[in-house]
């Protein structure tokens, strides 16, 4: 079956700066990757997602790039803001979904 | 906007209880999903239904089961509760239909077991 795995466990960034969250995937057949930023107390919110036909996607601030070739996509945040702090998860879905075990974000104001 | 509600934010039950975790959804999605959710471990599944009636365990089943008697319904049930069943509730849906992939989650349900 699938294999997520997350990089890094925790990341402190100075506010304005760049954050930037990878994942690898095991399962080739794999074809849609979405992100999900869980803020404390809540439950996981879809933030941006991408499909194994495209290789880049951006919204505002948050951009996902898709390597299928190697199996790894990564999470990038531009200006980052103090309630960009969270945890952000990574997942892959083949047959069934597979999250990565999750990045703690700390924007530093 | 999809929404998942889940019946309760904060449950405190003793060691031997029966415990039903509700979730409802308004998307008319047929795959629902429950995950626990614990520090390191990530999101890990338990069972997930894909249509009324249909359940699938899933990685961690054990001490658990579900029912889905509606579509918009799925219930998480811990027999006889542990204290090692404390931890974070997540329910999710998903459309079976297409490609619509996307996965929506509950509020969750923080289950202490004492």
């Amino acid at each position: 079956g699938e294999n997520v795995e997350q990089h890094p466990s925790t990341l402190s960034v100075q506010e304005g700066d760049s954050a930037v969250i990878k994942c690898t995937y095991s399962d080739s057949a794999s074809n849609y990757f979405p992100w999900y930023k869980q803020e404390l107390g809540k439950g996981p919110q879809l933030i941006i997602d991408i499909r194994s036909n495209v290789g880049e996607k951006k919204d505002q601030r948050i951009a996902v790039t898709l390597n299928k070739t190697a199996k790894h996509f990564s999470l990038h945040i531009t200006e980052t803001q103090p309630e960009d702090s969270a945890v952000y998860f990574c997942a892959a879905n083949s047959n069934d979904m597979r999250f990565g075990a999750g990045t703690r974000l700390t924007v530093k104001p | 906007d999809v929404k998942v509600t889940q019946s309760s934010r904060y449950l405190v039950k003793r060691t031997g209880e029966k415990v039903f975790l509700e979730c409802v959804q308004d998307m008319d999605h047929e795959n629902m999903f429950w995950y626990r959710q614990d520090p390191g471990l990530g999101l890990r599944l338990i069972y997930f239904s894909y249509d009324v009636k249909m359940k699938e365990k899933g990685d961690i089943p054990e001490g658990y089961s579900v029912s889905r008697e509606k579509k918009e319904r799925f219930s998480l049930i811990l027999e006889s509760a542990s204290t090692n069943q404390t931890s974070m509730y997540l329910c999710a849906s998903r459309t079976g239909t297409g490609r619509r992939d996307e996965q929506y989650f509950g509020p969750g349900t923080r289950l202490t077991v004492t």
